[in-house]
């Protein structure tokens, strides 16, 4: 399967630990996007690397969240201190320099 | 700030019925209109549309884009159980970075 890919795939964590999400774009793409999914809603964009520069951030993103992409391939998103209203699916999407932008299957956190 | 709303958010209809789900946008700096569908999963890309009254079509989905009046739609023949499904619309919109602005989803249910 050379589409992109993500882990875990779900999450189930405590209010107030931390978690980290994994996204393998497609091979060579250069341009890698995290959006967050609630419930009845459309994806919400977050942030956004061309290869391994974070190029923007959502006000959506607090200083809880931070994301890398340290060689410009796979990256990570984390939550630090999570809080029952970061619940959601956090997509990961990627493209090759500005083509159509591919999705991952998510990743579903649920903070109990 | 950007705004995409799609109508209807739920549509019921029985196996064969035509159905045009709707897009409507405001934002700055347009550069591209998307369909994307999601089943229980990742959203997966339909059509980008670019340019004011070219149709898209794909079997028996076809989209049209009218930057005039500032909306789109995505036109579903002869439908199956199988369309059934959540419709993203989303714009490519602002400057430097190719995110998208995505509206709530058009949740499409077909009945045999």
């Amino acid at each position: 399967d050379t589409g992109v890919s993500q882990d875990p795939r779900h999450k189930i964590t405590k209010r107030g630990q931390n978690v980290t999400f994994r996204c393998d774009p497609i091979s060579e793409h250069n341009r890698l996007y995290w959006y967050r999914q609630t419930l009845g809603q459309g994806p919400e964009f977050l942030t956004y690397f061309q290869n391994e520069a974070q190029l923007e951030k959502s006000r959506l993103l607090s200083d809880r969240f931070s994301a890398e992409r340290p060689k410009g391939s796979f990256s990570t998103l984390e939550i630090q201190r999570t809080e029952q209203g970061d619940s959601a699916m956090y997509l990961c999407a990627s493209s090759l320099h500005e083509s159509t932008q591919y999705f991952g299957p998510g990743t579903r956190l649920t903070v109990l | 700030e950007d705004k995409v709303v799609q109508s209807p958010l739920s549509l019921v209809v029985h196996e064969g019925d035509t159905v045009t789900l709707n897009c409507s946008y405001e934002v700055t700096n347009f550069r591209s209109l998307l369909w994307y569908k999601q089943e229980k999963k990742a959203p997966t890309f339909l059509f980008m549309l670019t340019s004011s009254g070219i149709e898209k079509k794909s079997g028996r989905l076809s989209s049209i884009l009218d930057k005039k009046e500032l909306f789109s739609i995505l036109n579903i023949t002869a439908t199956q159980t199988g369309d059934s499904a959540i419709y993203l619309c989303a714009v490519e919109a602002g400057q430097g970075a190719q995110k998208l602005v995505f509206g709530q989803g058009t949740r499409l249910t077909i009945n045999p």
